[in-house]
């Protein structure tokens, strides 16, 4: 069953605010992961996390690997019209070698 | 030149039909998935092939089968197909069974009238 639990469910912002978005668990992941994916098109990794308490960016996007290992957030600073789409966040739980995707938040931007 | 291409794009089929989608990835990965999106956004992993074996077989009805002659293609057939089939199925494969970073294709739109 689906086991990560990711909001907000969508999102509506003018261009230029930033956005955040969280994913969390009951259980432990031991990696994390933020994808996108635009309409018509598969998902896009964005960024990968491997270590608890880490935090990657990638441009405009920063994301943490929580210290519990339970919850990872993702967040976009200065949205642009491209930045349109459904984020994921996806985990991989330890021993268990298959990904758990989140419900996706559907980020809107209005130019 | 596509990473992971998979074919057809689009497929609309009748009820009670067979069907078969491939996956090929030009990226040299070990393995390979296969996910089903339904209506509402949800990903879900059905299989998963590392070097051509079989690792993950989620709770996927048997009419679902997937073939992989070799670790460059994995492809999906489906028998007798139900109306609840009706989704979007992804191909992906990584480097790793277990790093997470996997490339998609560009799913493959499944209708059953």
């Amino acid at each position: 069953g689906q086991q990560l639990n990711q909001s907000p469910q969508s999102m509506f912002i003018q261009e230029g605010e930033d956005v955040s978005m969280n994913c969390t668990s009951s259980s432990i992941f031991n990696t994390w992961l933020w994808y996108k994916q635009d309409p018509g098109e598969g998902p896009v990794l964005l960024i990968a996390l491997y270590k608890a308490g880490e935090l990657t960016s990638n441009g405009r996007l920063t994301a943490q690997f929580g210290i519990t290992r339970k919850d990872s957030f993702l967040n976009i600073s200065a949205s642009i019209p491209s930045d349109v789409g459904i984020y994921f966040c996806a985990g991989i739980r330890y021993n268990f070698n298959k990904f758990y995707f989140g419900s996706g938040t559907k980020l809107n931007v209005k130019p | 030149d596509t990473a992971v291409s998979q074919t057809p794009k689009y497929l609309v089929t009748q009820m009670g039909n067979d069907k078969s989608i491939k996956c090929e990835q030009n990226l040299g990965h070990d393995t390979m998935y296969w996910y089903k999106q339904d209506s509402k956004k949800f990903l879900k992993i059905m299989f998963s092939y590392n070097n051509k074996e079989l690792i993950i077989n989620e709770t996927v009805p048997n009419r679902f089968s997937p073939k992989s002659p070799d670790k460059a293609h994995l492809n999906l057939h489906i028998n007798s197909l139900e109306l609840g089939d009706s989704a979007v199925y992804f191909c992906a494969s990584s480097q790793e069974q277990s790093n997470g970073e996997a490339f998609f294709g560009q799913g493959t739109r499944l209708t059953v009238v």
